[in-house]
């Protein structure tokens, strides 16, 4: 009964090949959130989607794209990955902004 | 400035010993706290949450935590620690006047000895 599904769990991408991350949901939540979390430390938001609307963090890299087609879909575009990209990627919902975020399991990316 | 601090980096218990877990934020509005878990290479696991109402929380695997407005804390507690609650855990703050952020704490990492 998996409601927030990312794929894959792992991902390797060679330095400056584009990836991109998937994320699903069966929640049918508005607001869907992309977190990079490197190791030992904290998620960092790098943006979210309410609804078709995208918001990106100030601080989030050009580098980082996304993408929601549809309320099920968001997807992380990746377009020139570096080492320093190489961390675990966090997708989450939430009904509305003050609700509960739900968590997918993560992608783990390595890059060579 | 909004922050959420997690004193303590690395905690050890044995199993069946009390826990608690400490975290502090500042905030200028009502805040709306939550803990997760997260077992090693997975995602985020929502223990409890705390909106308004009654101050103690009961989540998820035995956890509860507590609010107490006037020392800004939200310590998660569990009486008796089995060995598959070694893990890391967050503390995480949100406001109304702040949106969608959720800020986490920095995280503890729970050790359970035999």
């Amino acid at each position: 009964d998996a409601m927030v599904i990312q794929n894959p769990r792992y991902q390797v991408t060679q330095f400056g090949k584009p990836v991109t991350l998937s994320c699903s949901q069966t929640l049918n939540h508005n607001v869907m959130y992309w977190y990079q979390q490197k190791s030992s430390q904290a998620p960092k938001l790098l943006f979210h989607y309410y609804d078709k609307d995208f918001n990106n963090e100030a601080d989030t890299p050009d580098n980082f794209q996304s993408r929601r087609p549809n309320t099920s879909f968001c997807f992380l575009d990746i377009r020139s990955p570096g080492l320093g990209d190489a961390a675990m990627y966090l997708c989450a919902t939430s009904r509305d902004h003050t609700d509960t975020q739900y968590f997918g399991p993560g992608t783990r990316l390595t890059v060579l | 400035a909004q922050s959420v601090t997690q004193p303590d980096i690395h905690i050890t218990v044995s199993e069946g010993a009390s826990l608690e877990l400490r975290c502090n934020y500042s905030y200028g509005a009502t805040p709306y706290l939550f803990w997760y878990v997260q077992s090693p290479g997975q995602g985020l696991q929502l223990l409890l949450k705390y909106f308004s109402g009654d101050t103690l929380v009961q989540g998820i695997k035995g956890f509860e935590a507590e609010f107490k407005r006037s020392q800004s804390s939200f310590n998660l507690r569990k009486p008796s620690v089995h060995w598959s609650d070694a893990a890391e855990y967050f503390c995480a703050v949100g406001a109304a006047n702040s949106g969608y952020a959720l800020n986490f704490g920095k995280g503890t990492s729970l050790l359970v000895t035999p």
